[in-house]
């Protein structure tokens, strides 16, 4: 079965901090992987779907890159909005999340 | 637009089993693929299982091979997922998801508002 490494667990930071969180793949899955950002007592909320694609509505600073079978969320510039937690995904057919990462404040 | 509304929380002694329902509104649940995720008490995401449309079939994660069941209903756009053999372990939050915007078989951009399952004697 296809493993998913995210990292880090948790990560400080503080507003206007640019962040990095790693994904990587057991073997290749193409650019099947999709980013979520879940606050607390809510679903999670897709951000980053075929390991590059904003989904519409979603703000701008967040991004995503595949490199191989590691790919990355970056977010420019940390919101007050943004401290939450952050699960990458690795889906078609059958699907596994990371471990998640979560954001908090510095 | 579309939405994904679960049935209430639930209360289950071990051993039991547990149906949990997702109504879609704004679609048709037959044009969609409808998969389950789970999300035990602090802890992460797990899927569960969902609907290839590559192969017309539903697929499940291997751990829960056996005691998991995902079937829909098209008369009434009602998706279900019932767990048998519940253990305390099976305590978490159920989601279903499904792909709209992004295509067939994509990421999940659309949830269902999550239902709570507990398991206790």
């Amino acid at each position: 079965d296809i493993q998913m490494t995210q990292s880090p667990s948790t990560l400080s930071a503080s507003v206007g901090d640019r962040v990095i969180i790693t994904c990587r793949a057991s073997q290749s899955i193409n650019s099947w992987l999709a980013w979520y950002q879940q606050r607390p007592g809510k679903a999670p909320k897709l951000l980053i779907y075929r390991a590059s694609s904003l989904l519409s509505g979603v703000p701008s600073r967040f991004s995503g890159r595949r490199s191989g079978t590691e790919f990355t969320l970056t977010i420019s510039g940390l919101q007050p909005d943004d401290f939450a937690t952050y699960y990458c995904q690795r889906y078609n057919g059958n699907s596994t999340f990371g471990q998640g990462t979560r954001v908090e404040i510095k | 637009q579309v939405q994904l509304v679960q049935s209430g929380a639930e209360v289950k002694k071990p051993g039991a089993s547990v149906k949990v329902s997702c109504e879609v509104s704004g679609y048709t649940l037959s044009d969609l693929s409808m998969h389950w995720v789970r999300q035990t008490p602090g802890k992460g995401l797990e899927w569960m299982g969902g609907f290839d449309s590559g192969i017309e079939e539903t697929i499940y994660a291997q751990k829960f091979q056996g005691r998991l069941t995902m079937t829909e209903d098209t008369s009434t756009d009602t998706a279900y997922m019932e767990l048998s053999s519940l253990k305390s372990e099976d305590t978490a939050i159920y989601f279903c998801a499904t792909s709209v915007a992004v295509g067939a078989d994509d990421a999940f951009d659309v949830w269902g508002q999550g239902t709570m399952v507990t398991v206790s004697s």
